[in-house]
């Protein structure tokens, strides 16, 4: 069964500063991989997602992630944090079978809560 | 507007009464889903349909049901809510996962329900 992994619940940053959120997953074959956001109150936004094409994927925000396959990582990433960054953010697979095809389910991490210090 | 709406947003019950959350999506989306979102758990899936008819267990189903008689609608029920059943719920759909290479699921504002 694939599993995610998000490490670290709670990550703090200053205003200007690099967020760097950390997601790992189990899967056989590599999944499609997403990241949502979450703000208080609401329900979650998809921000970026990888579906085999460029490993580097750019989403809305000026967010990024990178998979890595032999890492088994895809690592959310934004050069310069922002106070309306401050959210949950999670990570979600959907496995794949070897033709690609989507078994429709998302498995989410645990989430990160993602604070910003002025 | 392109969107996935869920009714109530917020519900406080009593263990034992009978309640039904509602979800509808305007996208002809086949694929619709519930999940439950615990704080250290992440959000896990409760039941899934496929298509109008055609549903299938999550992750954690106890304690739940669900129908799908048309397509907009997959309502949620909790026929006996227990207090281990409060939590904040979420809707939402998709394309066929079968037939395109990955599902973007939208998600419904969510439901936070309190069982006394």
């Amino acid at each position: 069964a694939q599993s995610v992994t998000q490490l670290g619940s709670h990550v703090s940053v200053s205003e200007g500063a690099l967020v760097l959120l950390r997601c790992n997953y189990s899967s056989s074959v590599p999944p499609y991989l997403f990241w949502y956001v979450q703000y208080p109150n609401q329900g979650l936004q998809l921000l970026l997602k990888y579906t085999s094409a460029a490993t580097l994927v750019k989403g809305i925000n000026g967010f990024e992630a990178e998979f890595k396959k032999s890492e088994t990582s895809f690592h959310l990433t934004k050069p310069s944090a922002h106070m309306s960054d401050a959210a949950e953010y999670f990570c979600a697979v959907s496995e794949k079978d070897a033709g690609g095809t989507s078994y429709g389910k998302l498995t989410f991490g645990q989430g990160t809560i993602l604070t910003v210090h002025p | 507007e392109a969107q996935v709406t869920q009714n109530p947003r917020y519900l406080i019950t009593v263990t034992g009464k009978k309640l039904t959350v509602t979800c509808s999506q305007n996208m002809n989306h086949e694929y619709m889903s519930w999940y439950r979102q615990d704080p250290g758990l992440g959000l896990r899936q409760i039941y899934y349909s496929m298509n109008v008819e055609v549903t299938d267990k999550g992750d954690v189903p106890e304690g739940y049901k669900v129908s799908r008689k048309e397509k907009r609608n997959f309502p949620l029920i909790l026929e006996s809510p227990s207090p281990n059943q409060t939590s904040l719920y979420f809707c939402a759909s998709s394309l066929n996962p079968g037939l395109h290479s990955y599902n973007e699921q939208f998600f419904g504002p969510g439901t936070r329900l309190t069982v006394l």
